[in-house]
């Protein structure tokens, strides 16, 4: 998957605790991004960051932050996590691909249930 | 708001067949519009990709044909294979060089019969 790491993979929870997310990148890039993938909505942008303590939000933020204080990490926390938050979490990077050519490349996934 | 609107959500082809997904987007903005597959379990990745200066691309079995006029487009796999069998997403985007902040339509389960 490109050099990103995801951890964990699988979490279940109770509503109301707080869960982080981390997002583990080796190849130095610049942007990152978090989506939440749901049947029927396909993948939709929570945050995404440009560099190391710079990040914006996306369509669907409420509810979450994120932070980046290294280049290789993203992290994406669920301050109160609620069961509309179950869902499977993707980070992504910007990576090159020659020709001037940009393509977003996506880890593998966090699972996370909220009960 | 879906800016990104795909369809069929799921579709069933016999092996050998050509397999056809569509998608219709609202943002004139939008200048980048690729296609991902998705295995179960694993995270999507790139299959194709066109740029609005283009009205076709071609690679291998898989073609995007492109309408600007009616925003739309749509993914076209020919002699479909039962490995094709994934979920497929069309995407969007604008912003050149910049964060790409894709824009995903709901996906398409694409099973493939041998």
């Amino acid at each position: 998957d490109a050099g990103i790491t995801q951890s964990p993979r699988h979490k279940v929870t109770e509503t109301g605790t707080p869960v982080t997310l981390r997002c583990h990148q080796t190849e130095n890039h610049r942007y990152m991004y978090w989506y939440r993938q749901d049947p029927g909505h396909g993948l939709r942008l929570i945050h995404y960051s440009y560099g190391v303590k710079d990040t914006d939000k996306g369509e669907v933020s409420d509810g979450y932050s994120v932070s980046r204080s290294k280049t290789e990490d993203f992290l994406l926390t669920l301050e109160s996590a609620t069961s509309s938050q179950t869902s499977v979490y993707f980070c992504a990077i910007t990576t090159p691909r020659g020709a001037g050519a940009n393509v977003l490349t996506f880890g593998a996934g966090s699972r996370l249930t909220v009960l | 708001q879906q800016q990104v609107k795909q369809s069929p959500q799921s579709l069933i082809v016999q092996k050998g067949g050509i397999s056809i997904i569509n998608c219709a987007y609202e943002n004139t903005a939008f200048d980048y519009f690729p296609w991902y597959q998705q295995f179960p379990g694993k995270g999507p990745a790139l299959l194709i990709a066109i740029r609005p200066d283009v009205s076709e691309k071609k690679e291998g079995r898989f073609t995007i044909s492109f309408n600007k006029s009616a925003k739309q487009f749509s993914l076209h796999i020919m002699d479909s294979q039962p490995g094709d069998s994934a979920t497929y997403f069309c995407a969007a985007s604008s912003g050149g060089q910049g964060a790409q902040k894709l824009v995903f339509g709901q996906g398409t389960r694409l099973t493939i019969n041998p």
